[in-house]
C-alpha cells in the first residue's frame, strides 16, 4: 500500500528563516507527490506536485521540493519564511494510475515574528 | 467558476440523527471522494467514486453512506450519527488528466 510520512508534526521556524518541511513516500513504483496548503478554517490548496518529469517542483508563494528516488522523500522548502506561510502543510502520493489519494497526517508551520 | 461547494459549513447533530453533507462541483469531474480531517491523523478516505453510478469505500467507511446519481453531486449520508463522527468533511474532486484535487471548503460537524 502506499503510504507517506511526515517528519514533524509541528514546526516553528523564524520569520525569514529557511523553512524545510519533510515528507517520505513509500511505494515499489516512483509515484505522483503533491504538497497541499491548509489555511485556517479553508479547504486544502495545492502547492506543487511532481508527476515524473523534473525533479525539482517550483510551486506557488515560493515554495519548492525535490524528488529523491534514492532516499524516497518529496521535502518541501522555501528560502526565507513569511508570516503568511504559517499554515498546515500535507503530503500526498498518488498511484500512477488511478485517483486515489493517500495523505500524510500533516505539519503545522508557525513562524516566529 | 464555483469549484466544489460544500454544504452546510456548520452543524450539531445528536447522536442517533440522520444528517446529508452536501457537495457539488462545476467542473465535469468524474472522481470525487470524501475526506474526513481528524487531529494528529490527517485526512483520511471515506468514499470515492469514479463516475455516476460509480462508488467504493475508503479507508473509513463504516457509519456513511453515498450515492453518485449525477456527475455534479455526491452526498455524504450519516444514517445514525455518533460523537465519533465528529470532524471536519472535506469533499474533493479531479480529473485524470489534472492530477490533483479540488477541495471544497469543509464541513465542521460535531455530534453530542
Amino acid at each position: 500500500a502506499q503510504s507517506v510520512t511526515q517528519l514533524g508534526s509541528h514546526v516553528s521556524v523564524s520569520e525569514g528563516a529557511l523553512v524545510l518541511l519533510r515528507c517520505n513516500y513509500s511505494s515499489s513504483v516512483p509515484p505522483y507527490l503533491f504538497w497541499y496548503v491548509q489555511y485556517p478554517n479553508q479547504g486544502l490548496q495545492l502547492l506543487l506536485k511532481y508527476t515524473s518529469a523534473a525533479t525539482l517542483v517550483k510551486g506557488i508563494n515560493g515554495f519548492e521540493a525535490e524528488f529523491k528516488k534514492s532516499e524516497t522523500s518529496f521535502h518541501l522548502t522555501k528560502p526565507s519564511a513569511h508570516m503568511s506561510d504559517a499554515a498546515e502543510y500535507f503530503c500526498a502520493v498518488q498511484k500512477s494510475t488511478g485517483n486515489q489519494f493517500y495523505f500524510g497526517t500533516g505539519t503545522s508551520l508557525t513562524v516566529i515574528p | 467558476n464555483a469549484g466544489v461547494t460544500q454544504t452546510p459549513k456548520f452543524q450539531v447533530l445528536k447522536t442517533g440523527q440522520s444528517m446529508t453533507l452536501q457537495c457539488a462541483q462545476d467542473m465535469n469531474h468524474e472522481y470525487m471522494s470524501w475526506y474526513r480531517q481528524d487531529p494528529g491523523m490527517g485526512l483520511r478516505l471515506i468514499h470515492y467514486s469514479v463516475g455516476a453510478g460509480i462508488t467504493d469505500q475508503g479507508e473509513v467507511p463504516n457509519g456513511y453512506n453515498v450515492s453518485r446519481s449525477t456527475t455534479e453531486d455526491f452526498p455524504l449520508r450519516l444514517l445514525s450519527a455518533a460523537p465519533s463522527q465528529t470532524s471536519v468533511y472535506f469533499c474533493a474532486s479531479s480529473s485524470p488528466a489534472r492530477l490533483s484535487y479540488t477541495f471544497g471548503s469543509g464541513t465542521r460537524l460535531t455530534v453530542v
